[in-house]
This record gives C-alpha cells, sequence and structure tokens, in this order.
C-alpha cells in the first residue's frame, strides 16, 4: 500500500458539475497538502493543514474547497470550475514543518 | 514575490558524464528541496538541505547549498539512463516552514 493515496486517478468534470478529490495518507504524518500542477508552470501550492488546522491558503480561487476531517484525510471540493482549472492536482504529506514531503500519484482532472 | 530558477530546463547528456543543475532563488531562505518525478508518476524526494554549506549525496547524485549565494546546486556523476527524469528545487520561504516555491523543473535525458 503507497503511502499516499489518491482517489480518483481521472476525472472528467463539465463547468457546473460538483466532485470531489480524496487523499488518504497512512504515514502517521501531521501535514498534508494540495497542489496543483500545470503544463508549462511551476508546481503551486494551493492549501495546508497541520493536525486538522488550517496552516496555508495560497489565494485559491472558492470553487476549491479544502476538508480535513483527520490527519490522514483530506479532500478538496470542486464546484464550478473553470477549463484552465485543468491540471493535475497532487495530494502530499509530511511529519511536521520543515521536513520532506511525500507526495500522492495525483488526480488529473480536466474541465469541459 | 520568491522566485525560484533552475538551469538547465533541458539537458541531455550521455551516459558516463557529468553535469549540474543550478537552482537560484531570489528570497532568503535556508531550506531548500529537491525532488525527482519519472514521467506520469508523482514526486519523490532526493534530498532535504536545511543549513548553509549543506552538502547531501545518495548514489550519483550530490545536492549542495549556498544561502548567501541563494545557489544550489545538483551534481550528476557518471550518468546512467535510469536518472532520466524531471528534477524540482523547492525554497520554503514561509513562517510556517510548511510552504515551498518550485522551480520550473530540469528536464534531464541521458542516452547512451
Amino acid at each position: 500500500e503507497t503511502g499516499v493515496t489518491q482517489t480518483p486517478r481521472h476525472l472528467v468534470m463539465g463547468m457546473t458539475n460538483k466532485k470531489s478529490l480524496k487523499c488518504e495518507q497512512h504515514l502517521g504524518h501531521n501535514a498534508m497538502y494540495w497542489y496543483k500542477q500545470s503544463a508549462k508552470k511551476p508546481l503551486e501550492l494551493m492549501f495546508v493543514y497541520n493536525f486538522k488546522e488550517q496552516i496555508e491558503n495560497n489565494s485559491v480561487p472558492s470553487r476549491f474547497s479544502p476538508e480535513c476531517p483527520n490527519s490522514s484525510h483530506l479532500f478538496l471540493h470542486l464546484h464550478t470550475l473553470q477549463p484552465e482549472d485543468s491540471a493535475l492536482y497532487l495530494c502530499a504529506s509530511s511529519r511536521d514543518r520543515n521536513t520532506e514531503a511525500f507526495f500522492g500519484q495525483g488526480t488529473r482532472l480536466t474541465v469541459v | 514575490e520568491l522566485k525560484v530558477e533552475q538551469n538547465p530546463l533541458f539537458l541531455s547528456m550521455q551516459e558516463g558524464k557529468n553535469y549540474t543543475i543550478y537552482c537560484n532563488y531570489s528570497t532568503t531562505s535556508d531550506r531548500l528541496y529537491w525532488y525527482r518525478q519519472d514521467p506520469g508518476k508523482s514526486l519523490e524526494s532526493l534530498f532535504v538541505l536545511l543549513s548553509n554549506g549543506a552538502v547531501k549525496q545518495e548514489g550519483r547524485l550530490m545536492a549542495s547549498l549556498d544561502t548567501k549565494a541563494r545557489l544550489s546546486t545538483l551534481h550528476i556523476t557518471a550518468a546512467v539512463h535510469d536518472l532520466s527524469a524531471t528534477y524540482f528545487c523547492a525554497v520554503d520561504y514561509s513562517d510556517s516552514g510548511y510552504a515551498l516555491n518550485f522551480g520550473k523543473g530540469t528536464s534531464l535525458l541521458v542516452t547512451p
């Protein structure tokens, strides 16, 4: 079983749909992250949670809504997305601050 | 705004050769990370550098950090095909210790 698991791996959604991405980590880490990886752009941090508390929100539009019910699970709720939101969404976890992050396989999102 | 610049962005090198990837950043930080990403795969942590002068080595890869010059290097020794991947450096400038700014990545191709 991999350390950080993301589901689904691929998602196609219309601009009026509501969907959720799920991330689960089995590493006993305290912090969880959402990153966005777009073509031709650097990896962008979206949100960080530590012990279920949001630590960072990198000016992400409200159509992306994170939820962290416990230290092992992280969700990203999506609604009324735009085509430019199509990207690879990566979840990661780390033991603590200033420690390496372990990434999941990502969800490839396409907004049509 | 923190900028993280990697060069080169694309690198084709022959097996057995040595080369260095550079990572420059614009704002003072002593926390720098190197990651590897294979095509279609997630990011894998390579090195964590947390102080000026830090040097870490793993196999044919060696990373160093010069915080005064705001420069990190990833040196490849006697390259082999298995090293073909995209390499990212990431700098943490945040007060929280959780926010990484990634470079655009260096796509490395090692050819026979």
